[in-house]
């Protein structure tokens, strides 16, 4: 069945390095993906909307020199975490078609 | 006007009662409203939606009761079980639910059933 697939589960970096994360749908194609951010005991807070083939919709106040989409594939969407400093942990998750990603848990050390 | 406002914040239920979680949303142009179920750790899952077009949908134990005059709607976990012992969210999109819309969260309800 139709499934997003987040990769990695967690990640630990330290400042001033970037992270990648990706978002795949499997078993189904997803022009468009959505990429939240969850702090602990908050709800989901949209970051941007990834469209396949042009550039992303950042929510007022996401910095998108520093979170950087690319949505190459109707299967693929990855969120690049530049520059990353201890204020970016978090956990991220991508959404497609109403599903969502298992997340993925950055540490920035 | 964007806001999905959910109540209450925690709740506690004793095995085999109700859990009853409460939303209200402001804007009259949202027609597509979800409940997700959140466990530590892990991403959302969609439990159950509801169009404004019907007042009430039920997925086994699940229930949403929908009134779309006092733009409100609620979850009901019928006979709630430990293993429900999560964090929900409620949701509310515009165009009809359709997979390029954006959903906006409520603010979650963490629900502990005790054994």
């Amino acid at each position: 069945g139709a499934v997003v697939s987040q990769h990695p589960s967690w990640v630990i970096c330290k400042s001033g390095t970037s992270v990648k994360i990706e978002c795949r749908s499997l078993d189904f194609q997803a022009t468009t993906m959505f990429w939240y951010r969850q702090f602990p005991k908050q709800s989901l807070m949209l970051m941007a909307t990834s469209n396949e083939g042009s550039k992303a919709t950042y929510e007022q106040g996401v910095e998108k020199d520093k979170f950087l989409i690319n949505h190459a594939s109707l299967t693929l969407s990855t969120l690049t975490v530049t520059s990353a400093h201890p204020e970016d942990s978090s956990f991220y998750i991508c959404s497609a078609r109403r599903l969502f990603g298992s997340g993925t848990r950055l540490t920035v050390v | 006007q964007q806001q999905v406002k959910q109540s209450p914040q925690s709740l506690i239920v004793q095995k085999g009662g109700i859990s009853i979680i409460n939303c209200a949303y402001e804007n009259t142009a949202f027609d597509y409203f979800p409940w997700y179920q959140q466990f530590p750790g892990k991403g959302p899952a969609l439990l159950i939606a509801i169009r404004p077009d019907v007042s009430e949908k039920k997925e086994g134990r699940f229930t949403i009761s929908f009134n779309k005059s006092a733009k409100q709607f609620s979850l009901h976990i019928m006979d709630s079980q430990p293993g429900d012992s999560a964090t929900y969210f409620c949701a509310a999109s515009k165009g009809n639910g359709g997979a390029t819309n954006k959903l906006i969260f409520g603010t979650g309800t963490l629900l502990a059933v005790q054994p």
